[in-house]
């Protein structure tokens, strides 16, 4: 079936810094890919995300691409900021499901910015 | 409202009672979501519905969840006889469906649930 498997955390870093989170996904078909991220205290919010191969998502500094040959969406942000601190999840849209959003996420990585 | 409202925003209650978790999407938006995060663990699709058509059941752990969409409007997800390995976030989303375009989902805070 379906799944992602994505960076463990807890991933703390300064700021300024460069960060990573790994994410690999197993599908049929093709899936679209998306970033998650919660702030503390508030709802899941989509980031970014990409439909086909070779895409690239962005958004507040993030970006992440579609590799089909590596079936990954890694994350990275050139220097982190304190308001970046969050949880981060990798997500896929099941492929059979076209327009719609039944998700399958990761587990979640949670990053900390030090000052 | 502006987004998708969840209520309770935590729920305690005692191994072997029923509870009801209510979401109110997004106005216009057809599709439904419920999806489980339990602690330190990723989400899990429970259940979708779409429009009148059936609903897609089959994230749903047991035969003690069940859920009810009325329309296009609120729904509730009901866990009867709540066992502590039931305890988690529980999360609503909701989306447009634009045939085969892509729709983003928007979420809800969560509803808390911890049996005890």
């Amino acid at each position: 079936g379906n799944s992602v498997t994505q960076m463990e955390g807890p991933v703390t870093l300064s700021e300024e810094a460069f960060l990573t989170i790994n994410c690999t996904y197993t599908a049929t078909g093709y899936p679209s890919l998306f970033w998650y991220v919660q702030y503390p205290g508030e709802g899941l919010q989509l980031l970014l995300k990409a439909t086909k191969a070779d895409d690239k998502g962005s958004n507040k500094g993030f970006e992440a691409t579609y590799r089909k040959e590596t079936t990954s969406f890694h994350l990275e942000k050139g220097s982190v900021q304190v308001s970046d601190s969050a949880v981060y999840f990798c997500a896929l849209s099941d492929p059979r499901f076209q327009g719609a959003q039944k998700l399958v996420f990761g587990q979640g990585t949670r990053l900390t910015i030090n000052p | 409202g502006a987004g998708v409202s969840q209520s309770p925003s935590n729920k305690v209650t005692e191994k072997g009672k029923d509870v009801e978790l209510r979401c109110d999407p997004i106005s216009g938006h057809t599709a439904l979501y419920w999806y489980r995060q339990r602690l330190g663990q990723g989400l899990e699709f429970l259940i979708y519905f779409q429009g009148n058509s059936a609903p897609d059941k089959s994230g749903l752990p047991s035969d003690r969840f069940s859920a009810e969409r009325t329309g296009e409007s609120v729904s509730t997800l009901t866990i009867q006889r709540t066992q502590q390995e039931d305890s988690a976030v529980y999360l609503c989303a909701s989306s447009r469906v634009g045939g085969t375009h892509y729709t983003e989902a928007f979420f809800g805070q969560g509803t808390r649930l911890t049996v005890v």
